[in-house]
């Protein structure tokens, strides 16, 4: 069965900085790009980024590019996403996802909340 | 950059209705469009791919067309269990943007 398991919830102060993880499971992790999607409170997904654990490529959006970083580790079958920086703005729901034809598996979701 | 809009924004219908949500990317994707349903509170559920390839255990009344810009789901018999939000997504190439999604309600 093919998982994907998410860090838990943080709760962090402006400034700080912070890395959230996802760690797949029973399949080959190298093998399938993993994207990272935010969900802002009450609002839609937005697609930030996706990595290939395989070779460590990664692609940004746009609106993310420069504001967070992506990276992989395939010996420990994880991705990351981090911040150096955090702001209030950054409160949301953070879903790591594996990329097959669409995205066919979700991570359960990462809250992360920013908050003086 | 590529871009996805979906319509209406939200709907409201009836138990049995057929209900219809269209999405329309701003370049050809060919037919790498995925369609997700999220109930309040969950994780994004893939329900279709490859515009109207229906994901393994989702029922029948869900279904998908279209290919290039121009895309729809489309839902025969609305059930209580389909009240959600809707987002489609370009997978063709990045980035893999989503829809502002479509709250269907009942």
């Amino acid at each position: 069965e093919v998982q994907l398991v998410q860090s838990g919830a943080e709760v962090k102060k402006p400034g700080e900085s912070l890395k959230i993880s996802c760690q797949g499971s029973g399949y080959t992790f190298a093998s399938y790009w993993i994207a990272w999607v935010r969900q802002m409170p009450g609002k839609g997904l937005e697609w930030m980024g996706i990595i290939y654990p395989g070779d460590s490529d990664a692609r940004y959006s746009p609106s993310f590019q420069g504001q967070v970083i992506i990276t992989a580790d395939k010996s420990t079958n994880s991705a990351y996403l981090q911040w150096d920086s955090l702001q209030a703005s950054d409160t949301a729901i953070y879903y790591c996802a594996r990329r097959r034809d669409g995205y066919e598996n979700w991570g359960q979701g990462t809250q992360v909340t920013v908050s003086s | 950059d590529l871009q996805m809009t979906q319509s209406p924004s939200s709907l409201s219908a009836s138990i049995g209705d057929r209900v219809t949500i269209s999405c329309r990317a701003s370049q050809g994707i060919t037919n790498y469009l995925a369609w997700y349903q999220q109930k309040p509170g969950n994780v994004p559920k893939l329900l279709i791919y490859s515009a109207s390839t229906l994901q393994s255990g989702v029922p029948s009344r869900f279904s998908g067309s279209g290919s290039g810009t121009d895309f729809t789901l489309t839902i025969s018999g609305l059930q209580p269990e389909d009240v959600a939000t809707y987002y489609c997504q370009a997978y063709y190439s990045v980035p893999n943007p989503f829809g502002q999604g479509t709250k269907l309600e009942i």
